[in-house]
């Protein structure tokens, strides 16, 4: 149980277009989702918290006009990046925190690879 | 801010050879999960520790929390290559967000 998925999982795309990443909770619902961004050999590094049918709150220096976000519904959130960098490739993960059982946990879907040309 | 320091940053040892990881805060956690990364995977929880002085053993893994639930340790007995990967310990304080230390990575030859 408590799997996530990330669609796409390698996502190669031309400077200044937007990318879509999504993240379903497979086996469960989850009313927060967290999206991280990763660089080679470095921990994670929070860049929003996501509640169902609610803004995300985005962390400090993270840009909500161009890391949009979107919780529709207990299974699905996305985050778009919008006018793409170089900059912006990094390795994005997601998590999803179960409606029910433990309050800490969190569990990870495999990530996306977004290289940005 | 809440900080999480892992130590140490690398590891490389042996197969067979035993290790332990540190993970400490000034901060009190309600709540601090260990996870390991493969290279180009997500993490993938190893187990929660809740209660100060907690103990919990995963096969060769023993997970501690201590008494003052600010800090942790993972021990891993007798490692084996199927062990290399990044460790990450992650302090959550309710049912917010969590905050991840800055990861070990460990690398176990043969």
């Amino acid at each position: 149980g408590a799997v996530v998925s990330q669609h796409p999982s390698r996502v190669i795309c031309k400077s200044g277009t937007s990318v879509k990443i999504e993240c379903r909770s497979l086996d469960f619902q989850a009313t927060t989702m967290f999206w991280y961004r990763q660089f080679p050999k470095q921990s994670l590094m929070l860049m929003a918290t996501s509640n169902e049918g609610s803004k995300a709150t985005y962390e400090q220096g993270v840009e909500k006009d161009k890391f949009l976000i979107n919780h529709a519904s207990l299974t699905l959130s996305t985050l778009t990046v919008t006018s793409a960098h170089p900059e912006d490739s990094s390795f994005y993960i997601c998590s999803a925190r179960p409606l029910t059982g433990d309050p800490y946990e969190q569990y990870f879907g495999p990530g996306t690879r977004l290289t940005v040309t | 801010t809440q900080l999480l320091e892992q130590s140490p940053q690398f590891l490389s040892i042996q197969e067979g050879e035993n290790l332990t990881v540190y993970c400490n805060s000034s901060s009190v956690f309600s709540s601090l999960q260990w996870y390991r990364q493969e290279p180009g995977e997500g993490p993938v929880l190893l187990v929660t520790v809740v209660t100060g002085g907690e103990v919990k053993k995963l096969k060769r893994l023993t997970f501690q929390f201590g008494d003052a639930r600010k800090d942790s340790s993972l021990h891993i007995t007798a490692a084996q290559t199927g062990d290399t990967g990044l460790y990450l310990c992650a302090g959550a304080r309710g049912a917010g967000k969590s905050t991840f230390g800055d990861g070990t990575t460990l690398t176990v030859k043969p």
